[in-house]
């Protein structure tokens, strides 16, 4: 492992499922941060958290949650999906918030 | 939650003119300002991160420029080339370290 990784990389999912996305970092960053990737949207933040213990949300958090046991993890789950969570989430984590590192992207379509 | 405002949208040049595009944040609480290329499918590459008025970065033929009093940053590309074609993206670093996007302005470079 080197940096963030994401996991799956993409997923089809039905309506109605729950989905856990996973994110592990290595570089024992104390922030990280759970973003999706709409068209003509940019970037948006769902939920981050600055350290261990710690979790806040963003300027997009219903229907996601996130916890964050340990310095390594940061789950991001969609309770229940629906069509308009179909998009590309990115994991990022950052030291002292100014270098950011980001994940290669999941993949989600909600059907 | 920040409002990041980035123009044009999108741009068309040819291949060796000069390009800039801009980003426009809220002056108060100023924290940092991050410029990414962002290709799709890829993770978002860091360019630059600024945090004082009137910082210059510069990266081969791209350069950024900070004016945190009024709140706004210029990209500069010199002598565009194919490659350079993607998405630019600047963030702005909120209080707690997380970043708020903008939408992005697509460059597209034509041979």
């Amino acid at each position: 492992i080197a940096g963030i990784t994401q996991a799956p990389t993409s997923q089809i999912l039905a309506a109605g499922r729950r989905m856990t996305l996973r994110c592990t970092q290595d570089m024992r960053h104390n922030a990280m941060y759970w973003y999706r990737q709409d068209l003509g949207l940019g970037l948006r933040l769902i939920h981050y958290s600055n350290t261990a213990g710690t979790t806040g949300k963003g300027e997009v958090p219903d229907g996601y949650s996130v916890s964050r046991a340990n310095t390594d993890d940061f789950p991001l789950t969609l309770a229940s999906a629906v069509p308009s969570q179909t998009s590309v989430y990115f994991c990022a984590s950052s030291e002292g918030g100014f270098r950011y590192t980001f994940g290669s992207g999941t993949r989600l379509t909600v059907v | 939650i920040l409002n990041v405002e980035q123009s044009p949208q999108s741009l068309h040049v040819q291949e060796g003119d000069s390009t800039n595009f801009t980003c426009s944040f809220p002056s108060s609480n100023f924290y940092a300002l991050h410029w990414y290329r962002w290709e799709t499918a890829k993770s978002p590459e860091a360019l630059f991160v600024m945090t004082l008025n009137g910082d210059e970065k510069k990266k081969g033929r791209i350069s950024a420029t900070l004016n945190t009093k009024e709140g706004y940053s210029y990209l500069y590309i010199k002598g565009s080339q194919p490659e350079d074609s993607a998405t630019y993206l600047c963030a702005s670093g909120g209080s707690q370290g997380n970043l708020i996007f903008g939408k992005g302005t697509k460059l597209s470079v034509k041979p």
